[in-house]
This record gives structure tokens, C-alpha cells and sequence, in this order.
């Protein structure tokens, strides 16, 4: 079935990097845009960015530009989220999510398991 | 960017109550708008896309509307599985979601 797999839980020193995983199985890897959305504690949905898995191109929100890198590695059908200069407030689960059947709409059908990411000294 | 205002922020409903939520756009979407149900530990399920089609295997008792920039969720009689917090999200302009409502067992 279509399912995108994610890795770990990480924790992280703030300055530090995370780089989060998305495997996807199931359908053409390469067409279908991966979103990038995190969830911080007590806090709503908030989308990061998407990638193009088969051009490589991506787009973020404006408050992550400059700190996050979307990349993929279109060998082993994963998507790979890369987050720089953590800081406490990124302490969040991230999630991959793709427009499956929906991609005429933009709305998520498929969604990874979820990654949490704590971010303490 | 559009900007999404969604409310209430929560609401506190009985088993067969009718509760409506509503997400207010910026500027004009067309038909990239969705709703989801989050619960925690789990990962967002898709209810509604394309503002009023029923993602498959959505029960019937969810609906969605839109009146010019007003989009609203429904749930016609609310089930104890249905109490969870739910986000609309537009795609028209980027990606944004609302601030979320949770329903909450009165």
C-alpha cells in the first residue's frame, strides 16, 4: 500500500543539525511533491516546505528559509529534511506528507508516521 | 500569502450534538481547501478536499461547505470517536493551515 515511513526520534544540543527521513513505498517516488509539516507541544499545524522529487526543487516557508534543506534520494525513494541552528522552540514532530490522489487539490492523503525531535542542552 | 482564521478554538459538544467549525481565508481560494482530524499520536487523516468531497471512507456525518471566502466543517451528529482537534489547510497560495479547533467531550 502507499505509505511514506519516517525515521527516529532524535534529540539534539541547540546549534546542533537534525536531518529527518521519509521513506516512501508503494507509488512513483518521483511524482508526487513530499510536504514537510511540524506540529510543536500545544501548538496547530505548521507547514515547513515541499520538495519535488524529480526535479530536486524545492520551496519553504518564509520562516524556515535559510535553515532548512529539502533534499531526496530518488535511488532509495526517500525524502530527507534537513534542519540547521536548533533552537529549543524546534523541539517539535515533523511529518512528510503527500498529495497521493489529491495532487489536482493539494490536499494530503498520504502522511508519514510522524519524527520527534527534542531539542535540549 | 492567504492567511486562514479558523474558529472557535474549541468547543465542548455531547455525543449526537451538531458542531460546526469554520475557517475564514484572506483572499479568494478556488477549490484548494481541505479539512483534517488530528489526533494525538497520530498523524493527520484527510476528511474533505477540494472544500466539499468526502475523502474516501470519511463517514457521511462529516460535510463541507463554502460560502464565498467561508469554508465550514460540519459533523452532523458527533460520535465519540470524532472528539479530536481539526485543521483546514489551502493550498492556493502556498501551503497554510488554521489554528485548529479541538472538540472536547462536555
Amino acid at each position: 500500500q502507499v505509505q511514506l515511513v519516517q525515521s527516529g526520534a532524535e534529540l539534539k544540543k541547540p546549534g546542533a543539525s537534525v536531518r529527518v527521513s521519509c521513506e516512501a513505498s508503494g507509488y512513483s517516488f518521483s511524482d508526487y511533491f513530499i510536504h514537510w509539516v511540524r506540529q510543536a507541544p500545544g501548538q496547530g499545524l505548521e507547514w515547513m516546505g515541499w520538495l519535488n522529487p524529480k526535479s530536486g526543487a524545492t520551496n519553504f516557508e518564509q520562516n524556515f528559509r535559510g535553515r532548512v534543506t529539502l533534499t531526496r534520494d530518488t535511488s532509495v525513494n526517500t525524502a530527507y529534511m534537513e534542519l540547521n541552528t536548533l533552537r529549543s522552540d524546534d523541539t517539535a514532530v515533523y511529518y512528510c506528507a503527500s498529495s497521493y490522489d489529491y495532487s489536482d487539490y493539494g490536499a494530503f492523503d498520504v502522511w508519514g508516521q510522524g519524527t520527534q525531535v527534542t531539542v535540549s542542552s | 500569502d492567504i492567511q486562514l482564521t479558523q474558529s472557535p478554538s474549541s468547543v465542548s459538544a455531547s455525543v449526537g450534538d451538531r458542531v460546526t467549525i469554520t475557517c475564514r481565508a484572506s483572499h479568494g481560494i478556488g477549490a484548494w481547501f481541505a479539512w483534517y482530524q488530528h489526533k494525538p499520536g497520530t498523524a493527520p487523516k484527510l476528511l474533505v478536499y477540494a472544500t466539499s468531497s468526502l475523502q474516501s471512507g470519511v463517514p457521511s456525518r462529516f460535510s463541507g461547505s463554502r460560502s464565498g471566502t467561508d469554508f465550514t466543517l460540519t459533523i452532523s451528529s458527533l460520535q465519540p470517536e470524532d472528539f479530536a482537534t481539526y485543521y483546514c489547510q489551502q493550498a492556493s497560495s502556498w501551503v497554510a493551515f488554521g489554528q485548529g479547533t479541538k472538540v472536547e467531550i462536555k
